[in-house]
């Protein structure tokens, strides 16, 4: 059990477009989900915590405006990042918190990650 | 001061030998523990999970914690080339509290 998708795995995009990464646990209900943003050879960075039927808890410094998220299901969260520019290029992840796993309570699994290239 | 620091490595080590692995941390509240393998560009895959101090095993894992030190540990047994990656130690204080991520170190088995 506790098994996180994401779609898409890679997507390409023009500068000023937005693009939609999609965050799905699989076989279990996760009111909370967590989006991370990593760069080569770096650490996660935690962006924002997506609260499904309320308003996402952004991370100081992460515009929210620029990364909307919504968590309109048990199952699903989604990033928008819009109007997207170079430097929003970064490897995007997932997670989400479950007992039903191998670990402990509220033990979080992480998607595969969504990598962004925007040109 | 980061909140949990860790080696960034890399560390390479010859086929079949033990892969030691740390994190220090410095707050206290910290009370559940994991450890995390990341292959390059996937999702970081949870390998460990701990509460208590003291040891666990689970294969050729073992996972330690001291928190009078605040120290933990992973060990890796007769390590292998696909044990390659890097490993992310991380933390929380509570039930529904976010993780606090370790910079990650970089292993290296070589055949």
């Amino acid at each position: 059990g506790a098994v996180v998708s994401q779609h898409p795995s890679w997507v390409i995009c023009k500068s000023g477009t937005s693009v939609k990464i999609e965050c799905r646990s699989l076989d279990f209900q996760a009111t909370t989900m967590f989006w991370y943003r990593q760069f080569p050879k770096q650490s996660l960075m935690l962006m924002a915590t997506s609260n499904e039927g309320s308003k996402a808890t952004y991370e100081q410094g992460v515009e929210k405006d620029k990364f909307l998220i919504n968590h309109a299901s048990l199952t699903l969260s989604t990033l928008t990042v819009t109007s997207a520019h170079p430097e929003d290029s970064s490897f995007y992840i997932c997670s989400a918190p479950s007992a039903s796993g191998s670990g402990g309570t509220d033990t979080q699994y992480f998607g595969p990650g969504t990598r962004l290239t925007v040109l | 001061q980061k909140e949990v620091e860790q080696d960034p490595g890399p560390l390479s080590v010859p086929e079949g030998a033990i892969v030691s692995l740390n994190c220090t941390y410095s707050n206290s509240a910290f009370q559940y523990f994991m450890w995390y393998r990341q292959y390059s560009r996937k999702g970081p895959e949870l390998l460990m999970y701990t509460y208590s101090s003291g040891n666990k095993e689970d294969g050729r894992f073992t996972a330690q914690v001291d928190k009078s030190s605040k120290y933990i540990s992973l060990f890796i047994r007769d390590s292998q080339p696909s044990d390659s990656a890097t490993y992310l130690c991380a933390m929380f204080k509570a039930a529904g509290n976010k993780l606090t991520f370790g910079g990650g170190t970089r292993v290296l088995v070589k055949p």
